[in-house]
Parts: structure tokens; sequence; C-alpha cells
């Protein structure tokens, strides 16, 4: 079985920025998506391919990617940023896995 | 635009069967992966199944693997996903989503539908 381990939880004052790293072994092969839920709501995606940011996707979301982890990066996190926070990659049989989400508190 | 509907959701019985759908629109159905992805309550997601465009390919977590079928009706652009011998374990939010062009990888989802496997 692979995993892939995020912090629990972030906090960030308005304006600050926030990372959320997630670490995996299968990462070094195989590229990360993050997706943003917010309450109530279905995940959204914000990164994609570790860096890339699909259109609509405020440019204050990126991503990186070295070795084994890649982090999203919040740059001047707003309040609607308040949201728990999952990396996802893949497998080369296939099969999916999600981190464990990590909880933004932008306040 | 993309659009997902999930539905079939409900209370069951541990031991019992439940067949969940998912409408697709928006987009050719045909041509894409889709994946099936669950949420416990209060708790984070978990991957479950993907089935490949056209049908001939799938994989499940190993939470479902004997138990749950996931397939496809391209002619009526709906994913299902059949779930035999439920346990209490099983009770989540179920999301359809779409793959991207990398069918590993999932970009758009459906809004889900609930199963309670309870007595």
């Amino acid at each position: 079985s692979y995993e892939l381990t995020q912090p629990s939880s972030v906090s960030v004052s308005p304006g600050q920025t926030a990372r959320i790293t997630c670490s995996g072994d299968v990462l070094a092969k195989k590229s990360a998506r993050w997706f943003q839920q917010k309450p109530g709501q279905a995940p959204v995606l914000v990164i994609y391919k570790d860096s890339e940011r699909p259109s609509g996707i405020p440019e204050r979301f990126s991503g990186s990617s070295s070795g084994t982890t890649v982090t999203l990066t919040i740059s001047g996190a707003q309040v609607e940023d308040d949201a728990d926070y999952y990396c996802y990659s893949a497998a080369d049989n296939n099969l999916g896995v999600f981190g464990g989400g990590t909880k933004l508190t932008v306040l | 635009q993309v659009q997902l509907v999930e539905s079939g959701g409900g209370v069951v019985q541990p031991g019992r069967s439940l067949r969940l759908s998912c409408a697709a629109s928006g987009f050719t159905f045909s041509t894409y992966g889709m994946h099936w992805v669950r949420q416990a309550p209060g708790k984070g997601l978990e991957w479950v199944a993907l089935i490949s465009y056209d049908g001939s390919n799938k994989y499940y977590a190993d939470s479902v693997k004997g138990r749950f079928t996931i397939s496809r009706d391209n002619s009526k652009n709906t994913l299902y996903l059949q779930m035999n011998s439920l346990r209490a374990e099983d009770t989540a939010l179920y999301y359809c989503a779409k793959a991207s062009l990398d069918p590993q990888y999932m970009d758009v989802w459906g809004k889900g539908t609930t199963v309670t496997v309870s007595s």
C-alpha cells in the first residue's frame, strides 16, 4: 500500500502565506492534484500536475514539487480560502490515493 | 458546462446491496474515464474505483474490491456503482468524478449521494 501524509491543520492570518505539504513515496514518480473542499460542498480542483492552475482559480494558489513532497501555497490567503485541502495522486497500478486532508483556518 | 448528478443513495441494512448512478452531461462522456470517491461523515476523501472510457479496465480500492463493481453505459451517459455485502463502514457520501486527460486523475465532481448502512 502507499500513503500521502498531510498536516491535519494550518492556521494563518488574512494576507499571510499559507503552505500545505503532502508527502509520499509515490510522488517521486507521479504528479499530484490539490482539491479544496468547503463545508457541505463537493471538492474543487485548485492545482493539477503539481503546479498547474485550472482556469478560474485565483493566482494566489500555486503548487510546487520536490522529491517526495508537494506543496500547495496560498499567497495572501483570504478568509474565503478557509477550507479543507486534499492532495491526491495515483500509483502505477492505477489505484488512487488521497492525503488525510488539511484544515486551513484563515482568521 | 460539465454536470454530474449522482442518485440511488439511501439507508440499507448490513449485508444488502445498493446501486448508485451518476448522470453526466456537458462533455463527451464516452471519451473520459470516471471515478467514484467517498467521504465518511466527518472524515477525509477516499478513492473507491476507476473505470476507463470504454469500460474495458476497472480498478478498485482494497477496501471495496470483490464487493463493489463499477460500470458505465455510454449510450446513456451514465456511470454506476453496484455495492454488495454492504458494511457499516461503507456509510459515506459517494461522489462521482470525471477523469482528466490522464485517466488516473479527476477534475470535476458531482455533489454526491449519501449511503447509510445501518440495521
